[in-house]
């Protein structure tokens, strides 16, 4: 049963241009957390968010997590060609991460 | 520190044939666990460890096994191969639940034909 839908699926920008990444579930999380994978390696970890409401911000990336911890964004200002990537939300709950759908972004220069 | 490790990276096996997915950790880490990644399913959780000699089912247990005699070592293990099994599989680390910090090996590649 997959518990986290990330939306889009895809997309396909260009330089310069401003996207956002919605991660979202009918069940609360203790914690969301965001990861960017590169073809052929292990997802790294770029941000974790635990309180609802909050708001974190990694350079041009900025996350927020949903008041009632259901659901989350990703939101990238300029973005560039090293940007590309599989973006993936990953909510926690006792221990148990669920992972979801993945977002492939291509930003074309 | 060499991080999380994985071996092999690659493996083919055949219907039926048993193997084991090796994972070490050198960072002292307390919580483990293994996923499978598959086209447009992202990554599922099949087994996890919070600590030596406690493990746990995830989401997609079945057909996999799992030991944690140490704290560096969290090897999976494939009793008989399906081809079902055909997938990616990633190992992960974190210190423990609290720091929410998990950290990923390359993964293996792993065909079952």
């Amino acid at each position: 049963t997959q518990l986290l839908e990330q939306s889009p699926q895809f997309l396909s920008i260009q330089e310069g241009e401003n996207l956002t990444v919605y991660c979202n579930s009918s069940s609360v999380f203790s914690s969301l957390q965001w990861y960017r994978q590169e073809p052929g390696e292990g997802p790294v970890l770029l941000v974790t968010v635990v309180t609802g409401g909050e708001v974190k911000k990694l350079k041009r990336l900025t996350f927020q997590f949903g008041d009632a911890r259901k659901d989350s964004s990703l939101h990238i200002t300029a973005a560039q060609p090293g940007d590309t990537g599989l973006y993936l939300c990953a909510g926690e709950r006792t221990y148990k991460y669920i992972f979801g759908t993945g977002t492939r972004l291509k930003v074309l220069a | 520190n060499a991080g999380v490790t994985q071996t092999p990276k690659f493996q083919v096996l055949k219907t039926g044939q048993s193997m084991t997915l090796q994972c070490a950790q050198d960072m002292n880490h307390e919580y483990m666990s293994w996923y499978r990644q598959d086209p447009g399913m992202g990554l599922r959780l099949i087994h996890y460890s919070v600590g030596a000699g406690i493990t746990d089912q995830g989401e997609v247990p079945n057909g996999y096994n799992v030991s944690r005699s140490t704290t560096e070592d969290f090897p999976l293990r494939l009793l008989s191969a399906a081809p079902s099994q055909t997938s990616v599989y990633f190992c992960a680390s974190s210190w423990d639940r609290t720091t929410y910090e998990q950290y990923f090996g390359p993964g293996t590649r792993l065909t079952v034909t």
